[in-house]
């Protein structure tokens, strides 16, 4: 069975510039997390979708980042303009339901220069 | 708010040693989870093994094993017969429960298994 699949692997962008991350989950998986985790340090908790529906959000900035869940499977992160401190890596993670084990992808490693 | 602290920021041991990472965390929750999650230069996110606070008996997974002292609210990880695959960033995570799986992670530790 395959994982949470993350694309790009890698992205390098001028500041300034939009930036978009794309996300899989594992199939069945109805909860999905956007996390960011800058280097050195653990995750940090964007958004978290249940379904479709963002249920916690609270952590996004919203001036310059929309993450959306269309159909309640794939999700896209997207940060427009992407400014120097957004250089990180952005991880996602589902699990089958709340409160059960959340399998993480291997992260999109932005670099903004 | 809950914190998570993990004092040794790198360690390194050699191969079929034993080693140990340490914990510790605040919170005034009684009922919660607690994790350590290895990430690998491939940077994935791996649950190594979860402990429930409720339960007095350590969590043990393989070579993996966790001493946990809820009074001290201390959660360390015991890593035995260490192999070079072992080498990775290591976080402690704390999860309130019923909380929609919203961890609190540590800073990490980088372990590094030496041949």
């Amino acid at each position: 069975e395959a994982g949470v699949v993350q694309s790009p692997r890698y992205k390098i962008i001028e500041k300034k510039q939009p930036v978009a991350f794309w996300c899989n989950p594992i199939s069945g998986h109805n909860t999905l997390y956007w996390y960011r985790q800058n280097l050195g340090q653990g995750p940090e908790l964007l958004i978290r979708y249940e379904n479709e529906e963002a249920v916690d959000d609270s952590q996004l900035p919203k001036d310059r980042f929309s993450a959306e869940r269309l159909k309640g499977v794939d999700s896209t992160l997207k940060i427009q303009p992407a400014e120097l401190g957004d250089s990180a890596v952005y991880l996602c993670a589902s699990s089958f339901q709340e409160n059960t084990e959340a399998f993480f992808g291997q992260g999109t490693r932005l670099t903004v220069v | 708010a809950q914190t998570v602290t993990q004092s040794q920021p790198e360690m390194s041991v050699q191969e079929a040693e034993t080693v140990t990472l340490s914990c510790t965390y605040d919170t005034s929750e009684s009922n919660y989870y607690l994790f350590w999650y290895k990430q690998p230069p491939s940077r994935q996110m791996i649950l190594v093994i979860r402990q429930e606070a409720y339960k007095q008996q350590n969590a043990t997974e393989n070579r993996f094993s966790v001493n946990f002292q809820k009074a001290a609210k201390s959660f360390s990880l015991k890593i035995s017969d260490s192999q070079l695959g072992d080498t990775a960033m290591y976080f402690c995570a704390f999860m309130k429960k019923d909380s929609n799986y919203q961890l609190i992670w540590g800073a990490g530790t980088k372990l590094i298994i030496k041949p």
